[in-house]
């Protein structure tokens, strides 16, 4: 089981809004910044969320992040074909010696 | 442009030890604020955070996997190396090498992936 929990899967349909979830602890997410990470099929992770809410240069507009507590979120409007991918987040987490935790990865299907 | 390309073996055999090297280029790892990681992705599961190696050369490891990684780096060369020791088949898995920003806090441009199996 991954530290941070996603739901497993999420859909929409071409133009709608959907948001995945992940959830976390007061060790991770309540004191920590997160970052979002795209993966396309066959390829690999993409810096999409940095920073609970900040986007990279090149990501559309249309992705916006947001932290509350120990709970983050990714939204996603005017759902694209191309927008199909697994998501994941992730945080540092402080309990033990400081380290990296990822969720366990939302599939996202573009119906 | 920055660019990061993983190699070592695809196949490797049980409580072997795993080397795998990062090259890359386009950016200068002794430049505060940088960092290079490992990150590994096994067949139809989720990714796992391996390794961190910042430029003044701190490191840090997954607490589950901490007694078998170690983390090298060469700047002379521009590569950064992971060590696995004690292979077992759940090793099986892509891994990733990946820039790390420490003003992102998070992994800004990742390699292609190597694939490594274990098996006997």
């Amino acid at each position: 089981q991954s530290v941070l929990t996603q739901p497993p899967s999420a859909s929409g349909t071409p133009g709608q809004s959907i948001t995945i979830s992940c959830s976390g602890s007061s060790s991770n997410i309540g004191v920590n910044t997160v970052n979002w990470y795209q993966q396309l099929p066959g390829t690999a992770p993409k810096l999409l969320i940095y920073s609970n809410n900040r986007r990279p240069s090149g990501v559309p507009a249309r992705f916006s992040g947001s932290k509350s507590d120990t709970s983050a979120s990714l939204a996603i409007s005017g759902l694209q074909s191309e927008d199909e991918a697994d998501y994941y987040c992730a945080a540092w987490d402080d309990s033990l010696s400081a380290h990296v935790v990822f969720g366990g990865g939302t599939k996202l299907t573009v119906l | 442009q920055i660019t990061l390309k993983e190699s070592g073996p695809t196949l490797e055999k049980p409580t072997q030890t795993l080397t795998l090297t990062c090259s890359f280029s386009g950016f200068s790892f002794t430049s505060s604020g940088m960092g290079v990681g490992w990150i590994r992705q096994p067949p139809g599961k989720a990714l796992e955070w391996l390794a961190l190696i910042y430029w003044d050369d701190d490191k840090r490891y997954s607490p589950s996997l901490k007694t078998r990684l170690t983390i090298t780096r060469d700047t002379s060369k521009n590569q950064v190396v992971l060590t696995m020791t004690n292979l077992d088949l759940v090793d099986t898995a892509t891994y990733y090498c990946a820039k790390y920003s420490t003003g992102q806090h998070g992994f800004d441009v990742w390699g292609q992936g190597t694939t490594v199996t274990v098996s006997s």
